[in-house]
């Protein structure tokens, strides 16, 4: 079984400015995927980033960079300059074993 | 990336009818394919796997008589909502792996009276 724990249900942050999304996960299979899904007001799902298990080097797209600290069983996103258009609701997730589980998610709010 | 589709984007029926939702893959061939719902302000829960050929497999709590799952081809899955009453109204997402990651319909709002 594999659960996920966002326990920030709301954060924000202003304009320009570096904000962190905390997520936790714990799962028993030793081969997982975590990600960040983002979901803007049209609620369509959009992949952040993604992390297989076994890369220790944490992973990075522009603006978007995690934290992984597979002992801690800890997945932090950094959104570092950011963006109005990075208002959503974040959702962190862990796949294995054909299962996508999603944690409660982060509503975002980009203050101008 | 994978692009995923579904269709209708929102419905609205009476108490007591069904509703058909399809899920397609569009640029890619999906033999997995998952049903979630998402009531407002909450997260995704996973409703159903469906794989194609085969039956469906269903999440602890989801009527298989009630969501029925149909996954005949490669790029095509199902989701019909029999009977349908007020609190089957939800956001209803479903999704595809193409290379281990999953790709995800752009959903449907489903509103019972």
């Amino acid at each position: 079984a594999q659960t996920v724990t966002q326990s920030q249900p709301e954060m924000s942050v202003q304009e320009a400015e570096t904000v962190t999304l905390s997520c936790t996960y714990d799962t028993s299979e030793s081969d997982y995927y975590l990600f960040w899904y983002k979901q803007p007001p049209s609620r369509q799902m959009i992949l952040v980033i993604r992390q297989e298990a076994y890369k220790q080097q944490n992973a990075t797209e522009n603006r978007f960079s995690v934290n992984f600290q597979k002992a801690a069983k800890s997945f932090s996103l950094k959104i570092s300059d950011s963006q109005l258009g990075d208002a959503a609701m974040y959702f962190c997730a862990s796949y294995s074993g054909s299962r996508l589980t999603f944690g409660e998610g982060t509503q975002l709010t980009v203050n101008p | 990336g994978a692009v995923v589709s579904q269709h209708p984007s929102r419905v609205i029926c009476k108490s007591g009818t069904s509703v058909k939702i399809e899920c397609r893959s569009l640029d890619f061939q999906a033999t997995t394919m998952f049903w979630y719902r998402q009531f407002p302000k909450q997260s995704l829960m996973l409703m159903a796997t469906s794989n194609e050929g085969s039956k469906a497999t269903y999440e602890q709590g989801v009527e298989k008589d009630k969501f029925l799952i149909n996954h005949a081809s490669l790029t095509l899955s199902t989701l019909t909502v029999t009977s349908a009453h007020p609190e089957d109204s939800s956001f209803y997402i479903c999704s595809a792996i193409s290379s281990n990651e999953q790709f995800f319909g752009p959903g449907t709002r489903l509103t019972v009276l």
